[in-house]
């Protein structure tokens, strides 16, 4: 079964910190990526997509895929606390058309 | 406005019954999934559908039994079968084409089921 690995965290960073968020998947036909963010008791919503290797910036957001490594990151600059939340990785599976998403990183970010 | 739309919010099953989780989208995406989600837990796919007449199972689907009769609408049954209903179940649906963004899952708000 193809999978999605994150760490489930809690990850804690003070606020105006860097949070870096870590991914990795199995399926190596994977190529696109998307990063949701998910406040406690509702539904997900996406925060960044990536298909090419290297990095791609959007505001306070970057996103890193590294294909040879099968890993996918996401860096969050200048954290705020409403930036604590959980966040989720996901490949679309080629196969499927559908998303594989992992379990989740729960971020916190301290006043 | 654009969206999705999941009823009910909550919903409350007996031991034995079946229950029916309604998805309505109106974005004209052609493919639409079902997810259950779990405390703690990522997001595991029920069943999905690229075209109306038309849907798979995903990797958790015993138990469940869904329908796509029109684009609009995806709705999962939940039976008795299903040994431990109690979950957020999440719909969702994209342009399905492609690999580029435009296969982003948008998300309706979810129906918190639970088994009294």
């Amino acid at each position: 079964q193809k999978e999605v690995e994150q760490n489930s965290g809690p990850l804690s960073v003070p606020e105006g910190a860097i949070a870096s968020l870590n991914c990795t998947y199995s399926d190596r036909g994977s190529q696109s990526f998307f990063w949701y963010r998910q406040y406690s008791g509702k539904s997900p919503e996406l925060i960044m997509f990536i298909y090419s290797n290297g990095d791609k910036e959007d505001g306070r957001f970057t996103a890193q895929l590294n294909k040879a490594s099968q890993y996918v990151s996401l860096l969050i600059r200048d954290s705020q606390p409403s930036d604590s939340a959980t966040y989720l990785c996901a490949s679309l599976d080629t196969g499927r058309r559908a998303l594989t998403f992992g379990s989740g990183t729960r971020l916190q970010v301290q006043p | 406005d654009g969206g999705i739309t999941q009823s009910p919010k909550y919903l409350f099953r007996k031991e034995g019954q079946n229950v029916t989780l309604s998805c309505e989208q109106n974005l004209n995406h052609d493919a639409m999934y079902w997810y259950r989600q779990d405390p703690g837990q990522g997001l595991r796919l029920i069943y999905y559908s690229q075209i109306v007449n038309d849907f798979q199972k995903g990797d958790i689907a015993e138990g469940y039994s869904v329908s796509r009769e029109k684009k609009e609408s995806f709705p999962l049954t939940v039976t008795s079968a299903q040994k431990n209903p109690t979950a957020f179940y999440l719909c969702a649906s994209s342009i399905s084409t492609g690999t580029g963004k435009n296969t982003e899952a948008f998300f309706g708000q979810g129906t918190r089921l639970t088994v009294v």
